[in-house]
């Protein structure tokens, strides 16, 4: 079955513990991204990745990092969260940025106490 | 600056109701357009998209949506809501290498 998986579901830490979201798709994307959704904004991008190798910053960069070692995984590490951090996370791919649609993980809720 | 403007978070309609969900957009370049649906404790699912060609898009439940460059709108519609409706759906553009979502409709539908 062709998807997105995303682990863990639910995460609860505290400050500054350093953690890692991980992404895995078996679609053979090129196109990998990370979004964070919070009540009243919506997704935001926080990274994506055009290949392996080629990452870029979104709109809210800052307090993540993220790579592509390989095509088919795209973790996002938080090396040192906050409480401003707590939101629902997902990932997507697609073949393409442009006029190929995402397809999406299920989600990771992420709470920083 | 690429932006997305849906009006109305939250959004309600009887059982066979009309469904209009509004999205606006604005772009530099001609922008690829999305509508997706959440379910709760989902990811988000594809409706339908609008690259090229055709104005009128049709999508999956019976959803439909038009684009309309004069207007930077790219609504939702659906002739007559259903129950299993009930979600938050969000309008999206792509532009360059990156998305850009609305921040969402909650569509509550009523028996």
């Amino acid at each position: 079955e062709a998807q997105v998986t995303q682990n863990p579901r639910y995460l609860i830490t505290v400050t500054g513990k350093k953690l890692t979201v991980t992404c895995s798709q078996n679609m053979n994307h090129e196109y990998m991204s990370w979004y964070r959704q919070d009540p009243g904004l919506g997704l935001r991008q926080i990274y994506y990745s055009m290949n392996v190798e080629v990452t870029d910053k979104g709109d809210v960069p800052e307090g993540y990092k993220v790579s592509r070692k390989e095509k088919r995984n795209f973790p996002l590490i938080l090396e040192s969260p906050s409480p401003n951090q707590t939101s629902l996370y997902f990932c997507a791919s697609s073949f393409g940025p442009y006029n190929s649609p995402l397809h999406f993980g299920n989600g990771t809720r992420l709470t920083v106490t | 600056a690429q932006s997305v403007t849906q009006l109305g978070s939250h959004v309600s309609v009887s059982e066979g109701a009309l469904v209009l969900l509004r999205c606006n957009y604005s772009s530099s370049v001609p922008p690829y357009l999305f509508w997706y649906v959440q379910y709760p404790n989902q990811g988000l699912q594809l409706l339908l998209k609008y690259t090229t060609g055709a104005t009128l898009v049709k999508g999956i439940n019976g959803f439909e949506a038009e684009f309309k460059k004069s207007e930077t709108s790219f609504h939702l519609t659906k002739p007559s809501a259903h129950m299993s409706d009930a979600a938050e759906y969000f309008c999206a553009v792509s532009v360059w290498n990156q998305f850009y979502f609305g921040t969402g409709t909650s569509l509550t539908v009523i028996p």
